[in-house]
C-alpha cells in the first residue's frame, strides 16, 4: 500500500533563510508526487506536482522539489522564506487503483520568525 | 475564475441533529472528493464520485451519506453527528481522462457539534 511519511512535524525558519521539507513516500510504481500548502482556515492549494521527466520541479511561490526514486524521497525547498510562507505543507503521493487517489502525509507546520 | 466552492464556511451543529455541507465546482471536473480533516492531521478521504459513480472508502462511518445530483454539485450529509465529527470537512475535485489529474480543494467548511 501507498504511504506518505513527512518526519519533521515543526519547522522553525527565519526568514530570508533556506528551506527544506522532507518528504519519503512508499509506492510499487512510478508516483505521482505532490506538495500542497494550507494556511490556517483555508482549504488546500497545489504548490507543484511531479508526473515524470525532469525530476527538478518549478512550482508556484519560488518553492521547487526534487524527486529522487534511490532515497523515495521528493523534498520541498525554497531558498528563501518569506513571513507569508507560514503554513501547514503536505506532501501526497497520487496513484491510480481503478480510481484515482491521493494519500496524504501528516505534515509539516511551518513558522517564520524574523 | 474557475473554482471549488463550499458552503457554509462555517456550521455549527447540535449532537445528533443532521446537517448538510455543499460543494460546487465550475471547472466541469468529473470526479469530486470528500475529505475530512480534524486539527492538526492529514485530510481522510471519505468517499468521491466518479462521474455518477459512487465510491465509498472502508472506514468511512454509516453516518455519513453523499449526493450528487449534477456535475457540478456534490453534498455531504451527516445523518448524526457526533462529537467526533467535529472536524473541517473538504470537498475536491479532479478531471480524470488524460494521465493523472491533480485535486483541486475548496476553502472547506468548518463544522461544530454542540
Amino acid at each position: 500500500a501507498q504511504s506518505v511519511t513527512q518526519p519533521d512535524i515543526h519547522i522553525t525558519v527565519s526568514e530570508g533563510a533556506s528551506l527544506e521539507l522532507r518528504c519519503n513516500y512508499s509506492y510499487g510504481a512510478t508516483p505521482y508526487l505532490f506538495w500542497y500548502v494550507q494556511s490556517p482556515g483555508q482549504g488546500l492549494q497545489l504548490l507543484l506536482k511531479y508526473f515524470s521527466g525532469d525530476t527538478l520541479v518549478q512550482g508556484i511561490k519560488g518553492f521547487e522539489a526534487e524527486f529522487k526514486r534511490s532515497q523515495s524521497s521528493f523534498n520541498l525547498r525554497k531558498p528563501s522564506v518569506h513571513w507569508s510562507d507560514a503554513a501547514e505543507y503536505f506532501c501526497a503521493v497520487g496513484y491510480s487503483g481503478g480510481y484515482q487517489k491521493v494519500t496524504f502525509g501528516t505534515g509539516t507546520k511551518l513558522q517564520v520568525i524574523p | 475564475d474557475a473554482m471549488v466552492i463550499q458552503n457554509p464556511r462555517y456550521q455549527v451543529t447540535q449532537f445528533g441533529k443532521p446537517v448538510t455541507l455543499s460543494c460546487s465546482q465550475t471547472l466541469n471536473h468529473n470526479v469530486m472528493y470528500w475529505y475530512q480533516q480534524k486539527s492538526s492531521q492529514a485530510p481522510k478521504l471519505l468517499f468521491h464520485y466518479y462521474d455518477k459513480d459512487f465510491n465509498n472508502e472502508a472506514d468511512t462511518p454509516d453516518n455519513f451519506q453523499s449526493r450528487r445530483p449534477n456535475t457540478s454539485f456534490c453534498f455531504l450529509d451527516i445523518r448524526s453527528p457526533g462529537l467526533g465529527d467535529a472536524a473541517m470537512y473538504l470537498c475536491a475535485t479532479s478531471r480524470e481522462g488524460r494521465g493523472f489529474g491533480e485535486q483541486y480543494f475548496g476553502p472547506g467548511t468548518r463544522l461544530t457539534v454542540t
